[in-house]
């Protein structure tokens, strides 16, 4: 079964308005990356957090770590065009072994109306 | 110079056909991975190998067969494509293990069966 849940799946947005997606997970992870995906294109790294409770801001983008490290979100103030896209969170999965598994959240797909 | 390429970029097909795609990565990265992301977008692990030696395989049919030369090259060949391979696969790579650190993704490669 899907180990990283992520909600929602569609968000529509006005171009100014603020957009969040959240993630999460059952288990405590060790730590949570978040990856964007244009329209035809391949998922690009956005982030990585690894502290409990750790809160980064990349411009308009703030990303937070739950501070059980079982969610995350990130969250895009005064949403542009550009920002349209597939946003998603990976989060490692140990299956009683020391090799992780990074899953990916099924994505929220962001589009922005001008 | 595209840090990891996968050739071919589009690849349509028959039911029962055999295909094969080919990544290579000049980060200079351990690990390389195969992921597959369906109509859905949600993105997949199939493989991953770490030194080219096989390290993780996510439960994938046997017709899937991955194949790593050398850390730089993972190939990724199907035997007997079915309908359900139709798809866009995805290359990644990462300096260590993706569990602790980032992916950078190929352009991938879509797959269609007919």
């Amino acid at each position: 079964g899907q180990q990283v849940m992520q909600i929602p799946q569609y968000q529509h947005v006005q171009e100014g308005e603020d957009f969040t997606t959240y993630c999460n997970s059952s288990t405590t992870l060790s730590n949570i990356q978040w990856y964007k995906q244009r329209p035809g294109g391949h998922p690009v790294f956005l982030i990585q957090l690894v502290k409990s409770g750790e809160v980064k801001k990349q411009k308009r983008l703030t990303f937070q770590f739950g501070e059980a490290k079982k969610n995350s979100s990130l969250h895009i103030t005064a949403t542009q065009t550009t920002d349209v896209g597939t946003y998603f969170c990976a989060g490692p999965v140990y299956r009683g072994s020391t090799l992780g598994r990074l899953y990916f959240g099924r994505g929220t797909q962001l589009t922005v109306w001008p | 110079d595209t840090a990891v390429s996968q050739t071919p970029k589009y690849l349509v097909t028959q039911m029962g056909n055999d295909k094969s795609i080919k990544c290579e990565q000049n980060l200079g990265h351990d690990t390389m991975y195969w992921y597959k992301q369906d109509s859905k977008k949600f993105l997949k692990i199939m493989f991953s190998y770490n030194n080219k030696e096989l390290i993780i395989n996510e439960t994938v049919p046997n017709r899937f067969s991955p194949k790593s030369p050398d850390k730089a090259h993972l190939n990724l060949h199907i035997n007997s494509l079915e309908l359900g391979d139709s798809a866009v696969y995805f290359c990644a790579s990462s300096r260590g293990l993706a569990s602790t650190g980032e992916l950078f993704f190929g352009e991938g490669s879509r797959l269609t069966v007919l």
